[in-house]
């Protein structure tokens, strides 16, 4: 089946810090998807890239998507605290018809 | 008050027993899935269903089953045949089925069997 790689597992910074994670797949994508995670809580959905190349920003937040359509990534600009929590990719497209195939997931600490 | 909800939040069961997990939703969408998350690690999917009377098998459905006879409810019970059944339980919905659509996630539901 698809597999989406996502990287790194964890990361820990300090408040006011950049962060980025990385997803990757093998097989071409129809849209790739981002959702976060608080701790103890679920998946919330963030946003949707469909197109090749395709750039949206949401406030702190810079979510691309490869010209290839084979990966994506999600930048946070100064980190804050209330940036905590699991952040997952979530890959439609292949023959993964009718889901999602999610990454792993980053776990993101941001200390004070 | 539209959405998810999974009942109960907590379970606790012996070991050698099945259980069923609820999941309702009033948000009238088509595709309903189960995941199945283990600590610091991300969302495999057990089942998911597209439309009534029918669903299909994930990456991991050996040691559960489900059913949806209505569209509103898809519950998953996790039989005694699952190895390792103590996670953390997710169900989720989306507008359309077959579609790339965003899911929406229900409350959870962590199991743990003694």
């Amino acid at each position: 089946g698809q597999q989406v790689m996502q990287i790194p597992q964890y990361q820990h910074v300090q408040e006011g810090e950049d962060f980025t994670t990385y997803c990757n797949s093998s097989t071409t994508l129809s849209n790739i998807q981002w959702y976060k995670q608080r701790p103890g809580g679920h998946p919330v959905f963030l946003i949707q890239l469909v197109k090749s190349g395709e750039v949206k920003k949401q406030k702190r937040l810079t979510f691309q998507f490869g010209e290839a359509k084979k990966n994506s990534s999600l930048h946070i600009t100064a980190t804050q605290t209330t940036d905590v929590g699991t952040y997952f990719c979530a890959a439609a497209g292949g023959t993964s018809y009718g889901k999602l195939t999610f990454g792993q997931g980053t776990i993101l600490t941001v200390h004070p | 008050d539209g959405g998810i909800t999974q009942s109960p939040k907590y379970l606790f069961r012996k070991e050698g027993q099945n259980v069923t997990l609820s999941c309702e939703q009033n948000l009238n969408h088509d595709a309903m899935y189960w995941y199945r998350q283990d600590p610091g690690q991300g969302l495999r999917l057990i089942y998911y269903s597209q439309i009534v009377n029918d669903f299909q098998k994930g990456d991991i459905a050996e040691g559960y089953s489900v059913s949806r006879e209505k569209k509103e409810s898809f519950p998953l019970t996790v039989t005694s045949a699952q190895k390792n059944p103590t996670a953390f339980y997710l169900c989720a919905s989306s507008p359309q089925a077959g579609g790339p659509d965003t899911q929406y996630f229900g409350p959870g539901t962590r199991l743990t069997v003694l």
